[in-house]
């Protein structure tokens, strides 16, 4: 058990929908990463906050959006879903700002969309 | 840009048997260097890391040097275990401003036979 949990672990919707991805850090981290795994892309970095601000962003399209709370909790909202948006969701968290610090993931969330 | 090169999976071994899985990569600097593993129904973990060139990262019998030179961080394990299998990540790190995020390989499936 890596310490970060995420919620829904399975999540099914129709195209056009918009669905919200909860993350909630190992204790004392302040980064959260959020990362897309699907079969024809492999893993996919999409955002990163750290002490509730953005600090970097990969491949995360325009209709995906991100935020990190002051409990530090962090979501990730997709929406105007398209079927090409099923994957897996990985939250990840590390203590420290910079990527190459070891990250621990969540066990993600399926999303399928329909 | 950067990017991570791994060798085509699905690997199928007996165990015991020696493994290698060749990871190679290009950047544009002096990337730090990691392997993840992810186990049937869980996150990503990190297995092993090295920072510069001919460091060795070694974690659970598995190890892997970082050469400049060939551009490779190949993963080996000298005797397997049933309980290896999992897919394996290589993934690189550099530190460019407002670019900052872990790149990885498409990932390679790895099965242990009994």
């Amino acid at each position: 058990d890596s310490g970060v949990t995420q919620t829904p672990k399975h999540l099914i919707t129709a195209t056009g929908q918009r669905v919200t991805l909860r993350c909630s850090p190992r204790s004392g981290d302040l980064s959260v990463y959020w990362y897309q795994q699907s079969l024809d892309q492999g893993l996919q970095f999409l955002i990163q906050y750290y002490n509730g601000e953005e600090r970097a962003k990969g491949n995360i399209l325009e209709r995906f959006s991100a935020q990190q709370f002051p409990d530090l909790h962090s979501e990730l909202n997709l929406s105007s879903l398209e079927l090409g948006d099923s994957a897996l969701y990985f939250c990840a968290s590390s203590s420290l700002a910079g990527a190459n610090n070891e990250q621990f993931f969540g066990p993600g969330t399926r999303l399928t969309v329909l | 840009g950067d990017s991570v090169t791994q060798m085509e999976g699905p690997v199928t071994l007996s165990e015991e048997a020696f493994l290698t899985i060749n990871c190679t990569y290009t950047a544009t600097g002096y990337p730090s260097l990691f392997w993840y593993v992810q186990y049937p129904g869980e996150g990503l973990q990190l297995l092993l890391k090295a920072t510069k060139a001919d460091d060795k990262g070694s974690n659970k019998g598995f190890e892997a040097t970082y050469r400049k030179e060939t551009t490779s961080f190949h993963l080996e394990k000298g005797s397997v275990q049933v309980s290896d299998s999992a897919v394996y990540f290589c993934a690189l790190y550099i530190s460019n401003f407002g670019n900052e995020k872990l790149t990885f390989g498409t990932g390679t499936r790895l099965t242990i036979i009994p």
